[in-house]
């Protein structure tokens, strides 16, 4: 079974400009996730999707920060324009639905896509 | 809200030493509790996972960690660790099911000396 898939896996830019960043998740995976990793610290939630609505976005900073998935699958975070402190690795996670229980609520991560803002 | 502390930033073991990483919770409700493992430029692979049964766990890699409710903790342990653990770790805690949101911990670096 194929993981999730990101793409592009490093990119360096200079401030202001702008990124974009896309994910794949596991095929039949409602929920896709978009984390936020900077260097030293654990991975902060910014957008959870359930098929194509958005469920959480509450951490996530819209006035520079945009991510979509419009047809409940794959999904693109982009970044516009981009501040020094966005430097980070960007996550994309995706789990099953299902009620609790046996359906653990694990989240199947991709290997993460590298943002330094220069 | 939800939270989770992993009092230890570095850990160094040698090979072949336990290991054991701290992890505590704070969750309103019964909690679904994982610990994830980050290679170097890699993404998170799941360790194991606790949601309910027996408080005594175990993953892949040789990898156990044991649920106490009373204490709010998760901790790893491993009973000899080899040089290719070395890596981060991380705990996290949410509510399980469909639409799981996970909060993570800020992780342990853990570093094997040979």
């Amino acid at each position: 079974e194929a993981g999730v898939a990101q793409s592009p896996r490093y990119k360096i830019i200079e401030k202001r400009q702008s990124v974009a960043f896309w994910c794949n998740p596991i095929s039949g995976h409602a929920t896709l996730y978009w984390y936020q990793q900077i260097l030293g610290q654990g991975p902060k939630l910014l957008i959870q999707f359930q098929n194509n609505g958005v469920v959480d976005d509450s951490q996530l900073p819209k006035d520079r920060f945009s991510a979509e998935r419009l047809k409940g699958v794959d999904s693109t975070l982009k970044i516009q324009p981009a501040k020094l402190e966005d430097s980070a690795v960007y996550l994309c996670a995706s789990s099953l639905a299902g009620l609790a229980g046996a359906n653990t609520g694990e989240l199947f991560f991709g290997e993460g896509s590298r943002l330094t803002v220069l | 809200a939800q939270s989770v502390t992993q009092p230890d930033i570095h850990i160094t073991v040698s090979e072949g030493a336990s290991l054991e990483l701290r992890c505590n919770y704070s969750y309103g409700a019964t909690p679904y509790l994982f610990w994830y493992v980050q290679s170097p430029g890699q993404g998170l692979q799941l360790l194991l996972k606790y949601f309910s049964g027996d408080t005594l766990v175990q993953g892949i890699k040789g990898f156990e960690a044991e649920f106490k409710r009373s204490q709010s903790s998760f901790n790893l342990r491993k009973p000899s660790v080899h040089w290719s653990d070395a890596a981060e770790y991380f705990c996290a805690v949410g509510r399980g099911g469909g639409g799981n949101k996970l909060t993570f911990g800020t992780g342990t670096q853990l570093k094997v000396e040979l």
